[in-house]
């Protein structure tokens, strides 16, 4: 079956640690996003990537990193430099073309710092 | 500032008790409005998309419907199940396409 898979679902952070979430979608999708869900709000966009060895900075990408080595994957870095990590993550894909499309979710991560 | 608006935060509803969710936005190169279902802990489902003003959507107790400025999502005789946060988003140019939300509505359908 076609989707998106974010892995792992739940994270544990200590202070001044990096974590890395994982994105993979075999949905043949060009474009890529990360945002950040706190409780109760909507979603904050992180990062964008619309092609591969591309990505532009989203609205909140301060203490944020990502790489797209691959057109499956989109993994975000969370570094120490983020003061608030603790979030819903969640990542989206999307099939980029002349009517746009809708973007497919996976089902998040929860990153909590202990 | 591009920006995507919804209100209420929060609505009660009694089952059966008909009403809107508001989604308005203030982007320049509007390509589409999109509307999300999202349950608690779990990725936002797509529910409808929206391309141009005077479009309308519908699928059971949901109708979506855009004007220039904003969009509302009706539902009509709710359920219990129908109880979750609606989010609504916009893709439009600004350099690149850009997608972004906006800060949902939570929606409570009471038996």
């Amino acid at each position: 079956d076609g989707g998106i898979t974010q892995s792992p679902k739940y994270l544990f952070r200590k202070e001044g640690q990096n974590v890395t979430l994982s994105c993979e979608q075999n949905l043949n999708h060009d474009a890529m996003y990360w945002y950040r869900q706190d409780p109760g709000q909507g979603l904050r966009l992180i990062y964008y990537s619309q092609i591969v060895n591309d990505f532009q900075k989203g609205d909140i990408a301060e203490g944020y990193s990502v790489s797209r080595e691959k057109k499956e994957s989109f993994p975000l870095t969370v570094t120490s430099a983020q003061k608030n990590p603790t979030a819903f993550y969640l990542c989206a894909s999307r099939r980029q073309g002349r009517l746009n499309t809708e973007a497919f979710f996976g089902q998040g991560t929860r990153l909590t710092v202990v | 500032e591009d920006q995507v608006t919804q209100s209420p935060e929060a609505l009660r509803l009694q089952e059966g008790e008909s009403s809107s969710l508001n989604c308005s936005y203030t982007v320049s190169g509007l390509r589409g409005l999109f509307w999300y279902r999202q349950d608690p802990g779990k990725g936002p489902e797509f529910l409808f998309t929206l391309y141009s003003a005077g479009e309308e959507k519908e699928k059971e107790r949901l109708k979506a419907t855009l004007t220039k400025k904003e969009s509302f999502l009706h539902i009509t005789a709710p359920k219990p199940e129908d109880s979750a946060t609606y989010l609504c988003a916009v893709i439009y140019t600004s350099g690149t396409y850009k997608y972004i939300f906006g800060t949902g509505t939570r929606l409570k359908v009471l038996a």
